[in-house]
């Protein structure tokens, strides 16, 4: 059964603090990674990963993939208070393209 | 550009009542997805449809049923709509005709049965 485990599930911290969120899956026929941010409505896309040891960098998020341990992580330096969201990673998978989710890290930063 | 448009926002359901959720895109896409939405649950696929006049069942596709006779429209049905379908419900566009092409997301449609 295709599987992604996202963790911590909650992470508290303080403005200015970096943030480390973890992303491992099992999944057959893997295309690729998707980082997303969900605040109160839609998931707005952050990152899309196809490739092993190649970070993509947006602002202060960045991510990487690894395809040999199957894992990938997001990082938010200087973190601020409207990083607090829930951030979803999702595996695409298969002839098809669908999407298998994590159920989330909830992050909330405090001034 | 209003991406991924769903309707309606919110609604309240009796059960055994039926209803359709709409989901307007018009940004082209081939692929088109159903998610819900539950706590602790993630998002989970309903049905998709890989372009105009084809459907195909995700992970959780029992009570509902779905339609694309037009590649910008995706609908979602409930025939007999049952407490356990209360969930937040995002649909999801997706092309393959460029790189890091992403999915958009529409806003949600809130559905409670009671």
């Amino acid at each position: 059964e295709d599987k992604v485990v996202q963790s911590p599930l909650s992470l508290v911290v303080h403005e200015g603090d970096t943030v480390t969120l973890n992303c491992s899956y099992e999944v057959t026929n893997f295309r690729s990674l998707l980082w997303y941010k969900q605040e109160k409505k839609a998931p707005t896309f952050l990152f899309m990963l196809t490739s092993s040891g190649i970070e993509k960098k947006s602002g202060r998020l960045s991510s990487i993939l690894d395809k040999k341990e199957l894992f990938s992580i997001l990082n938010i330096t200087a973190t601020q208070t409207g990083d607090s969201a829930v951030y979803l990673c999702a595996v695409e998978r298969g002839s098809n393209y669908k999407l298998t989710f994590g159920k989330g890290t909830l992050l909330t930063v405090n001034p | 550009n209003a991406g991924v448009t769903q309707t309606p926002k919110f609604r309240v359901l009796k059960t055994g009542q039926s209803m359709t959720l709409l989901c307007a895109q018009d940004m082209n896409h081939e692929y088109m997805y159903w998610y819900r939405q539950d706590p602790g649950m993630g998002l989970r696929l309903i049905h998709y449809s890989v372009g105009e006049g084809t459907t195909a069942k995700g992970e959780v596709p029992d009570g509902y049923n779905v339609s694309r006779l037009k590649k910008q429209n995706f609908l979602l049905g409930l025939e007999s709509a049952a407490p356990s379908q209360t969930s937040v419900y995002f649909c999801a566009s997706s092309t393959r005709q460029r790189a890091n092409y992403g999915y958009t997301f529409g806003s949600g449609t809130r559905l409670t049965v009671v």
